[in-house]
């Protein structure tokens, strides 16, 4: 079965850094993948996808990702972060030929002024 | 669009009752999806239904849980009888198979308390 794994539960960055979220998958069969963004209090958002068109995918609000076939990987980041930034972050993956979402275990990103 | 609803947006209930949670999709879309959300555990998925019809009920926790869909635009998620540890935030979000990409919309949530 499909997995996903986000490492760091919590990243504190400052703001103005990069910001860096990592997310890799089980699948040795390219899935689709995707960030999702919750605010706290809100329903999950969709940052950006990677459907196998191009391997560096951007998002909204500055964000982009790049989808690595051989490391199994799709890192979230963004070159500076801004307090708005904010906000838990969760990486999904398509299981097989359904429409089913795993989604990671997320990561709080916290932004220090 | 208006996006997918849910409703109630809070419910505090005590242990033993019923809670019906509800949900409307974004119009047109074929597939629903309930999800539970707990510190503990993270986000689960607990049933979806493709064109009104249940197709994976695995997550279900227990028989106390129970969906429905009766028609495009409407779903229930039933507890009856309610228990403490039902204490959750549970989604609702609706995809459309035609665009191929999978990609699933989220209500804001109902944050369900059961004392």
């Amino acid at each position: 079965a499909q997995s996903v794994t986000q490492l760091g539960s919590h990243v504190s960055v400052s703001e103005g850094a990069l910001v860096l979220l990592r997310c890799n998958y089980s699948s040795s069969v390219p899935p689709y993948l995707f960030w999702y963004v919750q605010y706290p209090n809100q329903g999950l958002q969709l940052l950006l996808k990677y459907t196998s068109a191009a391997t560096l995918v951007k998002g909204i609000n500055g964000f982009e990702a790049e989808f690595k076939k051989s490391e199994t990987s799709f890192h979230l980041t963004k070159p500076s972060a801004h307090m708005s930034d904010a906000a838990e972050y969760f990486c999904a993956v398509t299981e097989g030929s359904s429409y089913k979402l795993i989604f990671g275990s997320g990561t709080r990103l916290l932004v220090r002024p | 669009d208006a996006g997918v609803i849910q409703s109630p947006r809070h419910e505090v209930t005590e242990m033993g009752q019923e809670v019906t949670l509800r949900c409307k999709p974004i119009s047109g879309h074929d597939y629903l999806f309930w999800y539970r959300q707990t510190m503990m555990r993270g986000l689960e998925l607990l049933i979806y239904f493709n064109n009104n019809v249940p197709i994976d009920d695995s997550g279900m926790p227990e028989d106390r849980f129970s969906a429905k869909m009766p028609n495009a635009s409407f779903s229930t998620l039933k507890i009856q009888p309610s228990e403490p540890r039902d204490s959750a935030v549970y989604f609702c979000a609706s995809s459309l198979r035609g665009t191929g990409s999978y990609e699933q919309y989220f209500g804001p949530g109902t944050r369900l308390t059961v004392t």
